[in-house]
């Protein structure tokens, strides 16, 4: 099966920069997506194939992947950033993956 | 506004089916673009894909819960169903349905609380 790793967690300060990253076996060769998940609420895709922002997403959220590495990136972290986060990817034998989510912490 | 809602009972014995339905508003589930499905969420954890299924009944499931799980799709009512069979304590969890296209998961429900309990 196709696994996906995040860190648990991951703290930042206001209006710093936070990263969070997915790993997994050639992850650079397929799209990556990244859903922001407040509590009880559904999740939000806040960034698609990989780099791509949904409108309505603001623009210090961006993403990047290769190799074996996707990272979302959120700049200017604002507390409403506060959130668990799970990357998401397709392979052709498992189908849909997630990875076990991050949570960040805005303090 | 695509709108995806989900129903069913809310708690479930061990060993019975679960069966919940998802209904679509404000799109039509029939197009060739887009899979829907199911995806869960066990109290304080990650998320899980269950499967989806296309317009023309075309099904993929999580290889680790396909021996227990159909999902399957009505277009006239523009509704997708999932039923996950024998089911324990370890399927309590959220379960949302969801639409893909490609690889995002663009539209999701609200979830439904499913609890596994005598």
């Amino acid at each position: 099966s196709y696994d996906l790793t995040q860190p648990p967690s991951v703290s930042v300060s206001p209006g710093q920069t936070a990263s969070i990253t997915c790993s997994g076996d050639k992850l650079g060769d397929k799209s990556a997506c990244w859903y922001q998940q407040k509590p009880g609420q559904s999740p939000v895709v806040v960034i698609y194939q990989s780099t791509e922002r949904p409108s309505g997403i603001p623009e210090r959220f961006s993403g990047s992947n290769s190799g074996n590495t996707a990272t979302l990136t959120i700049s200017g972290t604002q507390p409403m950033d506060e959130a668990d986060y799970y990357c998401q990817a397709w392979d052709r034998y498992t189908g849909v993956v997630f990875g076990g989510g991050t949570k960040l912490t805005v303090l | 506004q695509l709108q995806l809602q989900e129903s069913g009972p809310g708690l479930v014995k061990p060993s019975e089916t679960l069966s919940l339905t998802c209904t679509v508003s404000g799109g039509s589930i029939n197009s060739n673009n887009y899979y829907w499905g199911w995806i869960r969420q066990p109290p304080g954890k990650g998320l899980e894909w269950i499967g989806n299924i296309d317009y023309s009944g075309h099904s993929f499931n999580n290889p680790s819960l396909t021996s227990r799980v159909t999902i399957s799709v009505d277009t006239s009512k523009d509704q997708f169903s999932l039923k996950l069979r024998s089911v324990s304590a370890a399927d309590t969890a959220v379960y949302y349905c969801a639409r893909r296209h490609q690889v995002v998961i663009d539209y999701w429900g609200r979830g439904t609380l499913v609890t596994v309990s005598s």
